[in-house]
């Protein structure tokens, strides 16, 4: 079945520790995105890549960073210097017909 | 700026009524228009989209919806709901080539 898997499911991140949420796909899309989702909150843009090698900064990138190495790929490193990653993280891509798919998500809290 | 409201945050109806949840954009141009699901602790689902033509929508789960531009309004209906429909419903626009704005959701409960 074609879609979008993120693992892991849930993360638990220590002071100071930096951590990588996985983001695959096999729908064949050039465009994937990451969005931060808060209790009670609509979605947050923070990364997305329109093409392999390539990506640009969403409206909340400060204290995260991405790559895009393969176009089936594009993890997002919470870095130590996001001071309240506690959230739920949504991945997505996106086709040609201009419709975004969404993977699970990953719950990321704060030992 | 592009902007997606959706006046509603909180909406519960009885199983079996008729539900509309209100979405209104603001742009300047008619965008491509979505709207998705989400259940708790999931990713969104998504139930229709809108790029152009009839301007009422079928979409999955019974649900449809209805373009308005004179209104600059995407309201998503469905004619009974079901106990398995409550959970967060996000409109998004986008803008052709550009990202995605989503709304701030409103989430449904549901009586039985």
């Amino acid at each position: 079945d074609g879609g979008i898997t993120q693992s892991p499911k849930y993360l638990f991140r220590k002071e100071g520790q930096n951590v990588t949420l996985s983001c695959e796909q096999n729908l064949n899309h050039d465009a994937m995105y990451w969005y931060r989702q808060d209790p009670g909150q609509g979605l947050r843009l923070i990364y997305y890549s329109q093409i392999v090698n390539d990506f640009q900064k969403g409206d909340i990138a400060e204290g995260y960073s991405v790559s895009r190495e393969k176009k089936e790929s594009f993890p997002l490193t919470v870095t130590s210097a996001q001071k309240n990653p506690t959230a739920f993280y949504l991945c997505a891509s996106r086709s040609r017909r201009e419709t975004q798919y969404f993977g699970p998500g990953t719950r990321l809290l704060v030992l | 700026a592009q902007s997606v409201t959706q006046p509603d945050i909180h909406i519960t109806v009885s199983e079996g009524a008729s539900l509309e949840l209100r979405c209104n954009y603001s742009y300047g141009a008619t965008p491509y228009l979505f709207w998705y699901v989400q259940s708790p602790g999931q990713g969104l689902q998504l139930l229709l989209k809108y790029f152009s033509g009839d301007t009422l929508v079928q979409g999955i789960k019974g649900f449809e919806a209805e373009f308005k531009r004179s209104q600059s309004s995407f309201n998503l209906r469905k004619p009974s709901v079901h106990w398995s429909d409550a959970a967060e419903y996000f409109c998004a626009v986008a803008p052709e080539g550009q990202n995605f704005v989503f709304g701030p959701g409103t989430r449904l409960s549901v009586l039985p």
